[in-house]
């Protein structure tokens, strides 16, 4: 079964400095990958995804993520916060066990910005 | 457009009671998922329709837990005999179409507390 693990339930940086989200996976398969944010209150909203196509991922609010087979790590990265990146974030791999698509998410990561 | 909406947004009930939770998917998407989300915890996984029948269910965690999708677009989650650990916030997310790399869109979430 697939499975992430995000080190570090709580994330604190200055606005302006660089935002580093960690996220480890285990998949016995080539993994596709994701990272969503939660504003307080609300859904989920996608940031990014990994489908093998390229390495480094663009998404969206200046954030990326590069996917490295080597590390078994898929690490979300911004390189200046702003105030609105306070929220939580999630990673996440599609797990195809049992005949859905279903999504396996990590425990969440708090990231708060500090004027 | 619309994006995927759930009823109530918030509901409290008490213990041993029934309830129904509601979840309206974006309009021509043919797969839809429910997850439970529990405090200080990501999403995990409840159940998988596939138009409207519900292709994965392995993540129910019990048979007090049922959902249906009788005509392939609304879905509805049902708890019998609910339980003080049955409180959590119970996220919809439906997806154009079967495929471990489309996104899935999610809901607001209804926010279940049973006293």
């Amino acid at each position: 079964a697939q499975s992430v693990t995000q080190l570090g339930s709580h994330v604190s940086v200055s606005e302006g400095a660089l935002v580093l989200l960690r996220c480890n996976y285990s998949s016995s398969v080539p993994p596709y990958l994701f990272w969503y944010v939660q504003y307080p209150n609300q859904g989920l909203q996608l940031l990014l995804k990994y489908t093998s196509a390229a390495t480094l991922v663009k998404g969206i609010n200046g954030f990326e993520a590069e996917f490295k087979k080597s590390e078994t790590s898929f690490h979300l990265t911004k390189p200046s916060a702003h105030m609105s990146d306070a929220a939580e974030y999630f990673c996440a791999v599609s797990d195809t066990q049992g005949g859905s698509e279903k999504l396996v998410f990590g425990k969440g990561t708090k990231l708060t910005v500090n004027p | 457009g619309a994006g995927v909406s759930q009823t109530p947004s918030n509901k409290v009930t008490e213990k041993g009671k029934y309830v129904e939770l509601r979840c309206d998917p974006i309009s021509g998407h043919t797969a839809l998922y429910w997850y439970r989300q529990s405090l200080g915890q990501g999403p995990e996984f409840l159940i998988y329709f596939q138009g409207t029948g519900a292709a994965d269910d392995s993540g129910l965690p019990n048979d007090r837990f049922f959902a249906v999708r009788p005509e392939g677009s609304v879905s509805t989650l049902k708890i019998q005999r609910t339980e003080r650990g049955d409180s959590a916030v119970y996220l919809c997310a439906s997806s154009l179409a079967r495929g471990r790399y489309n996104e899935q869109f999610f809901g607001p979430g209804t926010r279940l507390t049973v006293l």
